[in-house]
């Protein structure tokens, strides 16, 4: 089946740090890879995607890149924020019959220091 | 634009209760409609999706049920609620054969 792996955190860092969150995937076929960002008592916000291999997902400072030989699309960002303290969803999609639900990982805690 | 609503925003049910959830979108036509459970410590899972109007499709075995009596009307139900259906509720949209969804605020539901 399909599935996705990601770090779950809580992830600590200061503020201006580098960000990086891991996900893999195993899927069967070709995805479509998202990350969507979740803040406290919200619905999910799409962050960015990317459909194909070594396509480059870039929103808000935020960047990830369709690995096809590593099966991976880690999240970076170079200087993060206590505004993008959230908590971080890596998801992946196979369209089969005009619809399909999101693979979700487990999400990750990303908080924020000043 | 397109928007999505949720409601209510949360809930606090007795077990063996009935529920209704609804979620509506507005600025787009046909959209495919989901239902996602987000339970602590479960991540996100996919309850129903649908194509259309009274095509409903379940992917996980359960005492909810859900149902689109308009085409951007999705309701999710329930007839007796178990303290296991706590859970953030979230419905999600994307346009025909697109891979992207857009997520409503959720319903947050307490089944004490």
């Amino acid at each position: 089946g399909n599935s996705v792996t990601q770090m779950e955190g809580p992830v600590t860092l200061s503020e201006e740090a580098f960000l990086t969150i891991n996900c893999t995937y195993t899927a069967t076929g070709y995805p479509s890879l998202f990350w969507y960002v979740q803040y406290p008592g919200e619905g999910l916000q799409l962050l960015l995607k990317a459909t194909k291999a070594d396509d480059k997902g870039s929103n808000k400072g935020f960047e990830a890149t369709y690995r096809k030989e590593t099966t991976s699309f880690h999240l970076e960002k170079g200087s993060v924020q206590v505004s993008d303290s959230a908590v971080y969803f890596c998801a992946l999609s196979l369209l089969r019959g005009g619809a399909d639900g999101l693979t979700f990982g487990k999400g990750t805690h990303l908080i924020i220091q000043p | 634009s397109q928007t999505i609503h949720q409601w209510p925003a949360t809930l606090v049910q007795p077990v063996g209760s009935p529920l209704s959830l609804e979620c509506t979108v507005e600025g787009t036509s046909n959209p495919n409609l989901y239902w996602y459970r987000q339970a602590a410590g479960r991540g996100l899972q996919l309850l129903f999706y649908s194509v259309g109007i009274g095509q409903i499709s379940s992917e996980v075995p359960q005492n909810l049920s859900a149902s689109r009596p308009q085409d951007r009307q999705f309701i999710l139900s329930s007839k007796k609620l178990l303290l296991s259906d706590s859970g953030f509720y979230l419905c999600a949209w994307s346009p025909p054969g697109a891979d992207t969804q857009y997520f409503g605020p959720g319903t947050r539901l307490t089944v004490l």
